[in-house]
């Protein structure tokens, strides 16, 4: 079956960096574009990113752009997602989502992982 | 694009039925019926409910039904019972690789 499980989430203080990661099996990771989507305490969802199946092409949130990088190691059925400068308004549970385009759902997160909390303060 | 706008919450009666809308602009939907519907319950990862406006992935319920008209999408959830207690979020593709989604609506089984 499908897994996602994010790791690397923590308190880190305010300009500094963080590297999350979101390790995923039960399907062919190389086939799928990925994203992630993260949520603040008691708030809405928001989509950060998306990257294709080969790593080529990625796009961002214009709320992120510039400050977020977010890759993938095929071989190693991993998927990262660095974030830079980081501020209050970063604190949030980051989700890592497959893209359902290869399953027939196109332009949906049809699998979502458990979330990895990241609190930025001092 | 800003979020869509979705009602902060709504409620209905075991085996009534309550409709969640979601509003936004023609760039927010981007001319495609790219509509999808998300259930969380407290704590959990979000789980996809509709897709493509109106159909629904394979294990939901078909109590669970969706809808557009012009920029206003909805979810109808039918026969409520206890478990679809929970928050409920639309999204959209509104193309160009960028999706938005909504506020988010919580919903209660009184």
């Amino acid at each position: 079956q499908v897994q996602l499980v994010e790791s690397g989430g923590g308190v880190v203080q305010p300009g500094t960096s963080l590297r999350l990661s979101c390790a995923a099996s039960g399907f062919t990771f190389s086939n799928y574009g990925m994203h992630w989507v993260r949520q603040a305490p008691g708030k809405g969802l928001e989509w950060v990113a998306v990257i294709w199946n080969d790593g080529g092409n990625k796009y961002y949130a214009d709320s992120v752009k510039g400050r977020i990088t977010i890759s993938r190691d095929n071989s190693k059925n991993t998927l990262y997602l660095q974030v830079n400068s980081l501020r209050a308004e970063d604190t949030a549970v980051y989700y890592c989502s497959r893209d359902g385009g290869q399953s027939g759902y196109d332009y949906v997160f049809d699998y979502w992982g458990q979330g990895a909390l990241v609190t930025v303060s001092s | 694009q800003s979020a869509l706008t979705q009602p902060p919450s709504a409620s209905g009666s075991p085996g009534q039925s309550v409709t969640i809308s979601c509003t936004g602009t023609s760039s927010d939907f981007g001319g495609y019926n790219y509509v999808s519907w998300y259930q969380q319950h407290p704590g959990k990862a979000p789980k996809l409910m509709i897709y493509e406006v109106s159909k629904r992935p394979s294990g939901v319920p078909d109590r669970f039904s969706g809808s557009k008209s012009g920029n206003t999408a909805s979810l109808t959830v039918s026969g409520l019972q206890a478990e679809d207690e929970a928050d409920y979020f639309c999204n959209s593709y509104a193309g160009s690789n960028n999706w938005v989604f909504g506020g988010g609506t919580k919903l209660t089984v009184l």
